[in-house]
Formats: structure tokens, C-alpha cells, sequence
């Protein structure tokens, strides 16, 4: 089962604008990851922000996480061709035995 | 180069067929992870280990079996190959503590 839910599934935006994807997950957690994956690669973890956290920043990257929602956001600012890739959530919960469990993804294609 | 290292890259089976896929990291990580990735999905746990001496099922343990050899090293074997099983496997390691994982760059199985 999923425990994260990324919105929207695909996102196609010009070089130079921003991207926003959602992550919504169901039960409460010790803290929300978020990883890149290009195509035919590993996973790349990007920014983790913790349950007491509501805003972390990273580069082009701002993670906001609202736990009274169960949700999160991240956004890519100035997004550049190599930005295209999968993007998926990652939360860290007691309901899954503090293990990372993942959500499907969000893919990104930034056209030039 | 510090990492995750997985082998084989690619591999095809037949129905029936067994294979280990290795997993090796050198950051001196504690915890280790083994997902699969379907087709338009996120990542599912198969296996992991928290620690040394230590293994346990993750969500879709059926049909896998692991072995820790040893704190760098963390073996995923499939005794007895079905098609269900064709998907890209990686593998996952992280100190203790609530960290990003660091993941190797994937093996891809065909199971015919």
C-alpha cells in the first residue's frame, strides 16, 4: 500500500518556470523525504523535513509540509531542462515501522 | 566512489531459474534496503536490515529471500524465478537515524 500520493502524476512546463507537485499521505509520520529519479537511474534523495517542520529550502528546491492536512508540496523554481525527471514522496512513519514507504511519483518533463 | 553498488546491471531468467542480486555499500551505513520498482509505481520494500545480524520482511516479501553478510554487504536471492518478479530491484542503505537513503543505481530483471 502507498503511503504517499503525488499530484499531479505528469507535469510539462517551459525551462525557466516554476513546478509544483503535491504529496498527501494517510497516517501521521516521523518525516517527509523527497527523492528525483532520472530516467533509467537510481533514486537521489533531495530534502528531507521533519513532522515539527513546516518550510525547508534547498537550492531551487522549497518543501512545505502541513501535518494538520497530511500533505506536502515541493517546488522547483527557474526549472531547467535537467530538472526532467520522476519525483516521488517518501514518508517515515510508526504505522509502517519507521520505514521509508514510497509514493508513484510525479514525472516532469521542462522542455527548452 | 562512495556508494551503493548493485550487480548484475541486467540480468534475464528464465521461469524457474534462481539469482542472487548483491548490494554493497562502503559508508559504513548500519540500516540496508531492498525495493522493487513496477512500471508507473513507486518503490515497494521487499527486505530490509537495521542492522548487522538482522533481517525482516518488508510489504512484498513473497518469493525473495535475504542475507546481511556482513555490514557492507546485503545479498537479495530468488530461488525459484516467476514472471510477476520482472521489475527493476534496488537496493538502499542509511545510518542510524532519520537521514535521505542513499540507493544504488538498480538492477534490471527479466523473468520469461
Amino acid at each position: 500500500s502507498q503511503q504517499g500520493e503525488e499530484d499531479p502524476q505528469a507535469l510539462s512546463i517551459q525551462e525557466g518556470e516554476n513546478a509544483t507537485m503535491n504529496c498527501s499521505y494517510k497516517t501521521s509520520i516521523n518525516n517527509l523525504q523527497w527523492y528525483r529519479q532520472n530516467s533509467g537511474r537510481g533514486l537521489v534523495h533531495l530534502i528531507l523535513i521533519r513532522s515539527n517542520e513546516r518550510e525547508k529550502h534547498s537550492g531551487r528546491l522549497r518543501v512545505t509540509l502541513d501535518t494538520s492536512k497530511k500533505s506536502s508540496s515541493l517546488l522547483i523554481t527557474a526549472s531547467r531542462a535537467a530538472d526532467t525527471a520522476s519525483y516521488f514522496c517518501a514518508t517515515d512513519s510508526k504505522a509502517a515501522g519507521n520505514k521509508l514507504t514510497f509514493g508513484g511519483g510525479t514525472r516532469v518533463l521542462v522542455k527548452p | 566512489n562512495a556508494g551503493v553498488t548493485q550487480t548484475p546491471k541486467f540480468q534475464v531468467l528464465k521461469t524457474g531459474q534462481s539469482m542472487t542480486l548483491q548490494c554493497a555499500q562502503d559508508m559504513n551505513h548500519n540500516s540496508m534496503y531492498w525495493y522493487r520498482q513496477d512500471p508507473g509505481m513507486g518503490l515497494r520494500l521487499i527486505y530490509y536490515s537495521a542492522s548487522e545480524g538482522t533481517t525482516d520482511k518488508g510489504e512484498v516479501p513473497n518469493g525473495y529471500n535475504v542475507s546481511r553478510l556482513n555490514k557492507r554487504e546485503f545479498s537479495l536471492r530468488l530461488e525459484s524465478a516467476a514472471p510477476s518478479q520482472t521489475s527493476v530491484y534496488f537496493c538502499a542503505s542509511i545510518p542510524s537515524g532519520y537521514y535521505g537513503y542513499t540507493f544504488g543505481s538498480g538492477t534490471r530483471l527479466t523473468v520469461v
